[in-house]
Order: C-alpha cells, then structure tokens, then sequence
C-alpha cells in the first residue's frame, strides 16, 4: 500500500496552461506539505497544511493555491504556467511536528 | 533563519567501506531536529535517520550512524558497509520543533552525492 501517492508523476504541459497535482496520504497524518525540487535539486518547503488550515505559506507566486478537502488529500493548482515552473514537486505528510514522509514526486515540464 | 551547509556536492566509496557525509548548520534555537534523506536515481525522498537535539545520543539505524556535535553544529552521517544500493543523493535537513508556526518547515542541504563502487 502506497503510503503518501501523488497524480499525475509526469506533467508536460504549454506555457500559459493551468494544471493540478493530486496528492493522498493513508498514514493517518494531520499535515501535509508542498515542496518543490528545482533544477539544482534544490529543495524548498512551498506550503504546509495542519487539519485543512494554511499554516506554512512561503514567498511562493500567488499563481500557486494549495488546497486541502480533508486531512488526508492536499492538492496544488499552478495557473499561468511559467517556463521556471519546471521542477518536481513532492508532497509530504506527518502528524504535526513530525517526520514527514513523501511521495514519489511530480516531474513538471513546462514548454 | 536557519541554514542548512552540505561542503561535499560529490563522493565516491568502495563497496563494503565506510564513508561519511558532512553537513553542518546554523540555529538560534534549542528545540530542533535533524533528518537525512536519501534520493535514489528513482526521485523517491527516504528517511535515512532522525535525531532529536535533545537527546544526547547518537541515531543508528543498522549501517547508518550519525555524529551530533550540538556545540558545533555538526550532523554528519556515517554509511558503514556501503553496498551498491546506497548510491543516491544525501540530503541533510532541519526542522524547528518549538511548536510554532514554523513547526513541519524542513530546511534542506544542498544535497551530497554519493557513488557506491563495486
């Protein structure tokens, strides 16, 4: 059983397209995170979710909107696609203060 | 703000040997953890080990040891009998634990890759 899952694991999509990544966690987790792994495989927290309520919200372009339906889903809905929005995007779960786990990634291409 | 220092991009390690990754980092805080993490070529992000800064003892976990310096900011992980699976890039991470806002919010290394050699 897939712990933290993430849909779709490859994005390839045209510049000025909206698109959405879907991520689930069946850990029983109240938080769930957005992170994003650039070129470099630089990682950076984006967002962090407590019991469906915004708590991390780094300095992230507002074309990005997380949104948790419950405590087990955490989606991301990118508009606007920009060519350095290419990157891969981990989602990642934890109960509160704890150690997160993540999904397998999003590989975004953006042309 | 908390920072997060991995000085070595690259290493190479003999199968079976014994190899150490450095990572050192800068905090004002006193309540924290720190976590390795590894990423195989598959992009998948594992825990490797936990330590809390706490706890005076340091993290095994079967071939993988940390070395906690808290005086000197130092988290080095060991890999004792590197086997061709531990290929991947090392990630070095911190997390505030006061409780806080910032609780959950990993702060990540720039990230070492090793290479397992038969």
């Amino acid at each position: 059983d897939t712990a933290v899952s993430q849909t779709p694991k490859y994005l390839v999509t045209q510049m000025g397209n909206d698109k959405s990544i879907k991520c689930e966690q069946n850990l029983g987790h109240d938080t769930m995170y957005w992170y994003k792994q650039d070129s470099k495989k630089f990682l950076k927290i984006m967002f962090s979710y407590n019991n469906k309520e915004l708590i991390i919200n780094e300095t992230v372009p507002n074309r990005f909107s997380p949104k948790s339906p419950d405590k087990a889903h955490l989606n991301l809905h990118i508009n606007s696609l920009e060519l350095g929005d290419s990157a891969v995007y981990f989602c990642a779960s934890s109960r509160f203060g704890g150690t997160q786990y993540f999904g397998p990634g999003t590989r975004l291409l953006v042309l | 703000a908390q920072t997060v220092t991995q000085s070595q991009p690259e290493m190479s390690v003999q199968e079976a040997e014994t190899v150490t990754l450095s990572c050192t980092y800068d905090t004002s805080e006193n309540n924290y953890y720190l976590f390795w993490y590894k990423q195989p070529p598959s992009r998948q992000m594992i825990l490797v080990i936990r330590q809390e800064a706490y706890k005076q003892q340091n993290a095994t976990e079967n071939r993988f040891s940390v070395n906690f310096q808290k005086a000197a900011k130092s988290f080095s992980l060991k890999i004792s009998d590197s086997q061709l699976g531990d290929t991947a890039m090392y990630f070095c991470a911190f997390m505030n634990g006061d409780g806080s806002g910032n609780t959950g919010k990993l702060i990540f290394g720039q990230g070492t890759t090793l290479q397992v050699k038969p």
